[in-house]
């Protein structure tokens, strides 16, 4: 079965400081993968998506992903982050495009002033 | 402007009751998903739909109900069959190019 694993639960940077969030998937082939962000007491908001081509995509408030075959990765990037970043994220793979979507368990991103 | 509409954002019930969350979406997507999701344990699948009429149990289905009657909506009942159902659901609908999500729903059975 798919599986999608986010290894950090919490994590805490500085503002201005860079960012990178753990992906990770259990699938045989590729599959559509997804990062979405989670205020409090919110729905998600879709933050970027890999289908094919490129590996490197980019994304809404200025995050990226990039999609490693060879690690089943999808980590997320942020350059420098933001007070208004800190909220949840969430790494979510689809098998193919008529398919559930299966999510990790988030990570909490802590700002530090 | 298209989106995916959830109500009530909260909803208080006593134990025992069934009670219903709503969900309707006028994006013209044809799967629609309800998740659970409670501290630590990230979205878990209730049921999801992927065309009118028909609908698949996903990982946590046991004390919920669904119904696709119509493409734009993809209501949710919690049984009094379901242990624990404080939680905050959050449906979503699908088309080709990622889920997007309704703002959620709060249950809190007392």
């Amino acid at each position: 079965a798919q599986s999608v694993t986010q290894p950090d639960i919490h994590i805490t940077v500085s503002e201005g400081a860079s960012l990178e969030l753990r992906c990770n998937y259990s699938y045989g082939a590729t599959p559509y993968l997804f990062w979405y962000v989670q205020s409090p007491g919110q729905g998600l908001q879709l933050l970027l998506k890999y289908f094919s081509g490129d590996t490197l995509v980019q994304g809404i408030k200025g995050f990226e992903a990039e999609f490693k075959r060879s690690q089943s990765s999808f980590n997320l990037r942020k350059p420098s982050v933001h007070w208004s970043d800190a909220a949840e994220y969430f790494c979510a793979v689809v098998r193919n495009r008529d398919d559930k979507i299966i999510f990790g368990k988030g990570t909490r991103l802590h700002i530090l002033p | 402007d298209g989106g995916i509409t959830q109500s009530p954002k909260y909803l208080f019930r006593k134990e025992g009751q069934n009670v219903t969350l709503s969900c309707e979406q006028n994006l013209n997507h044809d799967a629609m998903y309800w998740y659970r999701q409670d501290p630590g344990q990230g979205l878990r699948l209730i049921y999801y739909s992927q065309i009118v009429n028909d609908f698949q149990k996903g990982d946590i289905a046991e004390g919920y109900s669904v119904s696709r009657e119509k493409k734009e909506s993809f209501p949710l009942t919690v049984t009094s069959a379901q242990k624990n159902p404080t939680a905050f659901y959050l449906c979503a609908s699908s088309k080709n190019s990622g889920a997007f999500f309704g703002q959620g729903t709060r249950l809190t059975v007392v």
